[in-house]
């Protein structure tokens, strides 16, 4: 079936520092999604992507939509100590209403 | 205030001994989800329902029921718990599953001893 896979699956990064995650598939997805989840709580959406190429920003983050279809990544500007979490991808099944998740990227801000 | 929530939060059971997780969120949504979290592999589906009484497997169904007799709630049912289904769990709610930001609960943590 469908998967995704994300890289790097935790990072330890310095507060100020600027973040790169992606998430790459063998297979096209039309739809990608960036979640965040806060340590004890559910995920909750950051940007969502509608079409190959296209380029999203909320605040200091900013996600593209990759041109084959097979990837997208996301990136964190002049990191925060909220920043800490684990952010994942997801995108909606071709056969099905699932919706296919990465096992996620760690993010970890060093003292 | 929209919201999905999720009863228990914790629960610490034994082998066997039949579970209910409740979910239940007041933002009027067709599809809705349960999912599992264990560490290092993400999200894991395990069933969905893209309304009432349409019910459909995810990912990892098995030792799992669900049902959907009204919109609004989306109930777990572990038949005869086991130690591999110790996890921490999450209801999901949106209008559609492709396009639509998906809601999450607070998540039940669950062990079964």
């Amino acid at each position: 079936g469908q998967q995704l896979n994300q890289s790097p699956q935790s990072m330890f990064i310095q507060e100020g520092e600027d973040v790169s995650m992606n998430c790459t598939s063998s297979s096209i997805f039309n739809t990608w999604l960036w979640y965040k989840q806060d340590p004890g709580e559910g995920p909750v959406l950051l940007i969502a992507l509608y079409k190959a190429g296209e380029l999203t920003s909320n605040g200091r983050l900013t996600a593209q939509f990759g041109i084959t279809r097979k990837d997208s990544f996301l990136n964190i500007s002049a990191s925060i100590p909220s920043d800490v979490g684990i952010y994942f991808c997801a995108g909606p099944a071709d056969s099905n209403y699932q919706l296919i998740w990465g096992a996620g990227t760690k993010l970890i801000i060093k003292p | 205030e929209a919201q999905v929530t999720q009863n228990p939060r914790y629960l610490i059971t034994v082998t066997g001994k039949k579970l209910t997780v409740t979910c239940s969120q007041n933002m009027n949504h067709e599809y809705m989800s349960w999912y599992r979290q264990d560490p290092g592999l993400g999200l894991r589906q395990i069933y969905y329902s893209m309304n009432v009484e349409v019910t459909d497997k995810g990912d990892v169904p098995e030792g799992y029921k669900v049902s959907r007799k009204e919109k609004r709630n989306f109930p777990l049912i572990l038949e005869s718990p086991s130690p591999n289904q110790t996890s921490l769990y999450f209801c999901a709610s949106s209008l559609s599953p492709r396009t639509d930001t998906q809601y999450f609960g607070p998540g039940t943590r669950l062990t079964v001893l």
